[in-house]
């Protein structure tokens, strides 16, 4: 079974641009979610979706959107880059049930770098 | 506001002995508790979970333990190898699975031969 792909891997971006990132989750799972990741901060939760809809969402600006396809797969966009946005960004797919926490399966992340 | 607090950013041990690493929530809506390694460059990995309902969760070489009460899970590697030495975290949701997980900031183990 093919696991969570993240693409690209790797990004440059000069401030003010905008960038798009894709995540294609693990065959079967409909819910997936976007973290950050900077040195000290730990994983830091964008938002999540399921089944095409934005479930759950962190505490970040607006510049940061999302979206789901019909076949599950996500882009993330940030806007307006700044250069507080240098981070991996994380995406993890898993197929949450009712009654039962379910672990999430990460990708390899894109690193985006903004200067 | 951080619900998941790891408050050792770093772990030193030798090769062959225990490694105890530790993590504190406050939020007692959590239910689910998880642990992930990572490494450069690479996305966190699953290692191993435990749910409220236990107190511990054993798999080979890693031990969770879960103390509700005092809001506070660990992580036992016996014996240490120094393949394990990565970064670890700590993350935590309710049980239903439609919230997302918490993670803590991690701790990095270093594990010396």
């Amino acid at each position: 079974k093919a696991g969570v792909t993240q693409t690209p891997r790797y990004l440059i971006k000069t401030r003010g641009q905008q960038v798009t990132l894709s995540c294609s989750p693990i065959s079967g799972h409909r819910s997936v979610s976007w973290y950050q990741q900077t040195p000290g901060q730990g994983l830091q939760f964008l938002f999540e979706y399921f089944s095409e809809t934005q479930r759950n969402k962190g505490n970040f600006p607006g510049r940061f959107s999302g979206r789901q396809f019909s076949n599950s797969r996500s882009e993330m966009n940030v806007s307006t880059l700044e250069l507080g946005d240098s981070a991996l960004y994380l995406c993890a797919s898993s197929s949450p049930g009712k009654g039962a926490g379910t672990e999430a399966f990460f990708g390899q992340g894109t690193r985006l770098t903004v200067v | 506001d951080q619900q998941v607090k790891q408050n050792s950013p770093s772990l030193s041990v030798q090769e062959g002995r225990i490694s105890i690493l530790n993590c504190d929530y406050t939020n007692s809506m959590f239910d689910y508790f998880l642990w992930y390694k990572k490494y450069p460059a690479e996305g966190p990995t699953f290692l191993i979970s435990i749910s409220s309902i236990k107190d511990k969760n054993e798999d080979g070489r890693f031990t969770v333990f879960l103390n509700k009460s005092a809001k506070h899970l660990s992580l036992h590697i016996v014996p240490s190898q120094p393949g394990d030495s990565a970064v670890y975290f700590c993350a935590a949701r309710g049980l239903w699975g439609n919230t997302p997980l918490v993670f803590g900031k991690g701790t990095r183990l270093s594990v010396i031969a």
